[in-house]
């Protein structure tokens, strides 16, 4: 079964760049990587997803190595509003069933 | 924008009762699923719907069930709630249909389910 990996927490400070990677030894092969943002008191957002190399679009990019056991989030130059919990998102279809695998969560705090 | 909305934010119940939690969505979507989020386990799938009145066990199905009759809703039910079901619960609905991360899933803002 995948196993997704991520850092619990990270702290920075504003206008810095923030790379937060997930680590998924065992992910579907078809399948798109996918990272969300949480805030308190709210369900996830979609920020982005990608199937290989790099994605960019007007928030973040996302870094995905060719064999696609890992992947960098890269948020640019973070603000306090950045200050949230992010999660990836893969699938598993090694065991014969079906599985959407959740990563723990990376807790990132912007500092002034 | 796509819209997912849960019928309650804050919900308290007894141990035993029968509880229903539902969830809407606006974007005609094929994809909907039922998650519980708890500290230090993450989101954890309990079913998903691929079409109406089609569901698949996820994770943790044990003590809930769930009822696709229209496209747009998708219900939530905790046959005899107990206190270990206290937990956040999220509804999310994707497009496409079938298995797989292709197509984002989009989120509710969640129930918080109390069961006293």
């Amino acid at each position: 079964l995948a196993k997704t990996t991520q850092p619990i927490s990270m702290d920075s400070y504003e206008g810095q760049e923030v790379n937060i990677t997930c680590s998924h030894n065992n992910i579907a092969t078809n399948d798109y990587i996918t990272w969300y943002q949480q805030f308190p008191s709210q369900g996830p957002r979609f920020i982005i997803q990608g199937y290989k190399t790099k994605v960019t679009n007007e928030v973040a990019s996302l870094f995905i190595p060719a064999d696609r056991k890992s992947s960098t989030l890269s948020l640019p130059r973070v603000s306090l509003s950045d200050t949230a919990v992010y999660y990836c998102l893969v699938g598993d279809d090694t065991s014969g069933t079906y599985k959407y695998i959740f990563g723990t969560g990376t807790r990132l705090k912007v500092l002034a | 924008d796509v819209k997912v909305t849960q019928s309650s934010r804050y919900l308290v119940k007894r141990t035993g009762e029968k509880v229903f939690l539902e969830c809407v969505q606006d974007m005609d979507h094929e994809n909907m699923f039922w998650y519980r989020q708890d500290p230090g386990l993450g989101l954890r799938l309990i079913y998903f719907s691929y079409d109406v009145k089609m569901k698949e066990k996820g994770d943790i199905p044990e003590g809930y069930s769930v009822s696709r009759e229209k496209k747009e809703r998708f219900s939530l039910i905790l046959e005899s709630a107990s206190t270990n079901q206290t937990s956040m619960y999220l509804c999310a609905s994707s497009a496409g249909t079938g298995l797989g991360t292709n197509q984002p899933q989009h989120f509710g803002d969640g129930t918080r389910l109390s069961i006293l």
